[in-house]
């Protein structure tokens, strides 16, 4: 059965500094691999997506993830934090197969220090 | 476009009391999803509509839960008799295909009293 883990339900990260946030999965098939962001009070969106085209995936407002099949990871990353980038990130994994759920994470809150 | 509508957007409700959940995805989106998102917690399945076919109900946490969709678009989550931990803000997402982009609504905060 697929599950995501999410290591680290608070990340607390300065401004400028490398945001790393972590997404490990399992799945008994070549997944497809979500990171969703929902900042305050907003609904979730989707930042990025893989779907077994090019390992390293560039999502909206500088994130991008790598997946790492070796490692079952599909960690998020952005260079440098900024203020705005304070909200919850979802890793989530489709299962495609049977009725196609998406697997969620339990999500990590990202802090930003200024 | 219009993105994916939920109504309402907040609910407070006695404890023992049905409550409606409306969502209206997007047009054209033949999978509909329901989650429901407690405090502090990730998102958690409840049903799956896609197309015709039958409902993915393995995620309703009691025969409490029910989940219907006309027309192939909008749906209605009805809780009947709530409960305290009922609680939580529900979420509605669509999708044109399996395995693409699911796009959420706002959702519709429930508190039941």
């Amino acid at each position: 059965a697929q599950s995501v883990t999410q290591l680290g339900s608070h990340v607390s990260v300065s401004e400028g500094a490398l945001v790393l946030l972590r997404c490990n999965y399992s799945s008994s098939v070549p997944p497809y691999l979500f990171w969703y962001v929902q900042y305050p009070n907003q609904g979730l969106q989707l930042l990025l997506k893989y779907t077994s085209a090019a390992t390293l995936v560039k999502g909206i407002n500088g994130f991008e993830a790598e997946f790492k099949k070796s490692e079952t990871s599909f960690h998020l990353t952005k260079p440098s934090a900024h203020m705005s980038d304070a909200a919850e990130y979802f890793c989530a994994v489709d299962r495609r197969e049977g009725n196609y759920q998406l697997i969620w994470g339990a999500g990590t809150k990202l802090i930003i220090k200024p | 476009g219009a993105g994916v509508s939920q109504s309402p957007s907040n609910k407070v409700t006695e404890k023992g009391k049905d409550v409606e959940l409306r969502c209206d995805p997007i047009s054209g989106h033949t999978a509909l999803y329901w989650y429901r998102q407690s405090l502090g917690q990730g998102l958690e399945f409840l049903i799956y509509f896609q197309g015709n076919s039958a409902p993915d109900k393995s995620g309703l946490p009691s025969d409490r839960f029910s989940a219907e969709r006309t027309g192939g678009s909008v749906s209605t989550l009805t809780i009947q008799r709530t409960q305290q931990e009922d609680s939580a803000v529900y979420l509605c997402a669509s999708t044109p295909r399996v395995s693409e982009t699911q796009y959420f609504g706002p959702g519709t905060r429930l508190l039941v009293l």
